[in-house]
């Protein structure tokens, strides 16, 4: 168990309006990451965190913003949720013993109608 | 950027039987991961490989470090029903400051018939 929780677990919203998702973390690991899973693409990498406040863009982080005011809590919002980021969100960590190694929450399967 | 493949897409085996999958790079990578993902849950870690030609097991599963650094496989012996499930390999490559990113392959479904 690496002491990842995500909420919420499932959401269904409507298309235009802004969501939010929760990673929170009990290790106070320093590296945070976010993730979407999509049929025939696997895991891309939308945004991650190396610090309370530091954070970059990962390969699709069009249409996301994050935010890390706490070790502990990494934040991912949709300013404006869209049909096509209908999708499964995995927040992950690695552990400053072994930050080569990614750990993943259980997810949050989101839909856009 | 970096990619993956991951092979084969798919596999349909008897309990019993042994698996092997691997995944191939044109790029170098200097870490080399294997998660499983069951339905509804997130991937969770199996092996981790570090250095060129290294063989590390986890019980029934061993994985092996390509010796170009390009390449990585995973077998599972005496396969049994739980190990049905998307199995992922994921690598951390040479791009400095990549402030540990990983690319991940798009998986391999495994089914097992009892």
């Amino acid at each position: 168990d690496a002491g990842i929780t995500q909420s919420p677990r499932h959401k269904v919203t409507e298309t235009g309006t802004p969501v939010t998702l929760r990673c929170h973390q009990t290790e106070n690991h320093r590296y945070m990451y976010w993730y979407r899973q999509d049929p025939g693409h696997g895991l891309r990498l939308i945004h991650y965190s190396y610090g309370v406040k530091d954070t970059d863009k990962g390969e699709v982080s069009d249409g996301y913003s994050v935010s890390r005011s706490k070790t502990e809590d990494f934040l991912l919002t949709l300013e404006s949720a869209t049909s096509s980021q209908t999708s499964v969100y995995f927040c992950a960590i690695a552990p400053p013993d072994r930050d080569n190694e990614q750990f993943f929450g259980p997810g949050t399967r989101l839909t856009v109608l | 950027g970096q990619q993956l493949n991951q092979s084969p897409q798919s596999m349909f085996i008897q309990e019993g039987e042994d698996v092997s999958m691997n995944c191939t790079s044109s790029s170098i990578f200097n870490t080399w991961l294997w998660y499983k993902q069951e339905p509804g849950e997130g991937p969770v870690l199996l092996i981790a490989l570090y250095k060129a030609g290294e063989l590390t097991s986890n019980g029934r599963l061993t994985a092996q470090f390509g010796i170009t650094r390009k390449d990585s496989f995973l077998n599972i012996s005496a396969s049994i029903p739980s190990d049905v499930g998307i199995y992922f390999c994921a690598g951390q490559g040479y791009s400095g400051g990549s402030n540990y990113k990983l690319t991940f392959g798009k998986g391999t479904l495994l089914t097992v018939n009892p």
